[in-house]
């Protein structure tokens, strides 16, 4: 049973516009959660976190929204580059040990 | 470094075989974690160490796979008797303790991909 599920294998959209990546989580025990980036051939890097006192968290052009009664949260890139085409990972925690991962979405910026 | 470092980058085993995975966390990152992860899907928890306890060890998927970081820094996974489905990227992984450090979140290595044959 996949605790964490990005329902969306793939997502294309054009460069300047906005990219929302989706998550959902079963486990209502989990308490903090993240978004990572991969490209291929590399380790996923850390692009933000949100903890579940907060429904809202922004870095620049990432902002991730939780919504805890749905069990929901999403990742908003504004404006999207060409450069953010990876595979992004949505990943939650139960206290300060693991973290369990969804199968990514891969994400393509078109110029 | 500045990165976590794995080595080797690949490694071709064959059925059998034992193999020893390299991790060198960042220095300062105390928590450091083993996730394997085959394609097309997210990484899976292996184990997890604070300094040189073995916290959790609850996906280590058997006995043949052996984890240890004897003075709280360099980790070793060991895999016993390689089969065909241990072929996978193993990522290692370091973090800062606490959850309230600005920025907490995982640093990963680059992975090594075994390959068994």
């Amino acid at each position: 049973d996949q605790q964490v599920k990005q329902n969306s294998p793939s997502l294309s959209v054009q460069e300047g516009r906005i990219s929302i990546l989706n998550c959902d989580y079963t486990n209502s025990m989990f308490d903090y959660f993240l978004w990572y980036k991969k490209y291929p051939a590399e380790g996923p890097t850390f692009l933000i976190s949100i903890s579940s006192i907060k429904d809202k968290n922004e870095d620049g052009r990432f902002t991730v929204f939780l919504n805890k009664s749905a069990k929901h949260l999403s990742l908003h890139i504004v404006p999207s580059q060409p450069g953010d085409s990876a595979v992004y990972f949505c990943a939650a925690s139960e206290g300060a040990g693991k973290s369990t991962f969804g199968d990514g979405t891969t994400l393509t910026v078109k110029p | 470094g500045a990165g976590v470092s794995q080595s080797p980058r690949y490694k071709v085993a064959k059925r059998g075989q034992d193999v020893a995975l390299r991790c060198d966390p960042i220095s300062g990152h105390v928590s450091l974690f083993w996730y394997q992860q085959a394609l097309g899907q997210g990484p899976e928890f292996l184990t997890y160490f604070q300094n040189e306890a073995q916290l959790d060890k609850s996906g280590l998927p058997s006995d043949r796979f052996f984890a240890e970081r004897p003075e709280g820094s360099v980790s070793t996974l060991k895999i016993q008797r390689t089969q065909q489905e241990d072929s996978a990227v193993y990522l290692c992984a370091s973090s800062y303790p606490s959850r309230d450090t600005p920025g907490y979140g995982y640093t990963f290595g680059s992975g090594t991909r075994l390959t068994v044959v």
